[in-house]
């Protein structure tokens, strides 16, 4: 059966630091995946995809997300935190492309001055 | 232009209530799909529409919840006998087309079985 991990619950980082929330996630064929944010009191946005090619795919707010297929990972990154990116990040597969995604329990990031 | 929005925001009912609950998606989006968010816990879909039809209705939790959509816009899931269990945050989604297109989501209903 498919499934996202996200190890890590909550994460606290400084401003203008780097960031790396991890995501692992289990699924027999080419998997299609996402990486969404969701702020307090908004609806997920989608920061990135990845569905073929490029390994290394870039998303908006300057985040990007590297494809490993031998780990089985589709970590996030960012290389300089802003107080805005304190939010919840969500990764998700979709087998089928979009439909029916299958999201990890979430990463909280906090940001501090 | 407007996004996708979902009423009510809040709603607070009893144990063994029913409710309803409404999305309504992005104009022109062919697709909506319905996730359910619980405390602690990630995104659980539930279902999705292609037009006025769910293909795919494996995801709803219990006999207890059904959704329609109607005019292949305006859709609602309706928890039936309402459980405490069923306490959570409904998010609805839209997108274009039902596969390799964003699904936009609405800000959620929260739900609080009492």
């Amino acid at each position: 059966a498919q499934s996202v991990t996200q190890p890590d619950i909550h994460i606290t980082v400084s401003e203008g630091a780097s960031l790396e929330l991890r995501c692992n996630y289990s699924y027999g064929a080419t998997p299609y995946l996402f990486w969404y944010v969701q702020s307090p009191g908004q609806g997920l946005q989608l920061l990135l995809k990845y569905f073929s090619g490029d390994t290394l795919v870039q998303g908006i707010k300057g985040f990007e997300a590297e494809f490993k297929r031998s780990q089985s990972s589709f970590n996030l990154r960012k290389p300089s935190v802003h107080w805005s990116d304190a939010a919840e990040y969500f990764c998700a597969v979709g087998p089928g492309g979009y439909n029916k995604l299958i999201f990890g329990a979430g990463t909280r990031l906090a940001v501090h001055p | 232009g407007a996004g996708v929005s979902q009423s009510p925001s809040n709603k607070v009912t009893e144990k063994g209530k029913d409710v309803e609950l409404r999305c309504d998606p992005i104009s022109g989006h062919t697709a909506l799909y319905w996730y359910r968010q619980s405390l602690g816990q990630g995104l659980e879909f539930l279902i999705y529409f292609q037009g006025n039809s769910a293909p795919d209705k494996s995801g709803l939790p219990s006999d207890r919840f059904s959704a329609e959509r109607t005019g292949g816009s305006v859709s609602t899931l309706t928890i039936q006998r309402t459980q405490q269990e069923d306490s959570a945050v409904y998010l609805c989604a839209s997108s274009l087309e039902l596969s390799y297109n964003e699904q936009f989501f609405g800000p959620g209903t929260r739900l609080t079985v009492l």
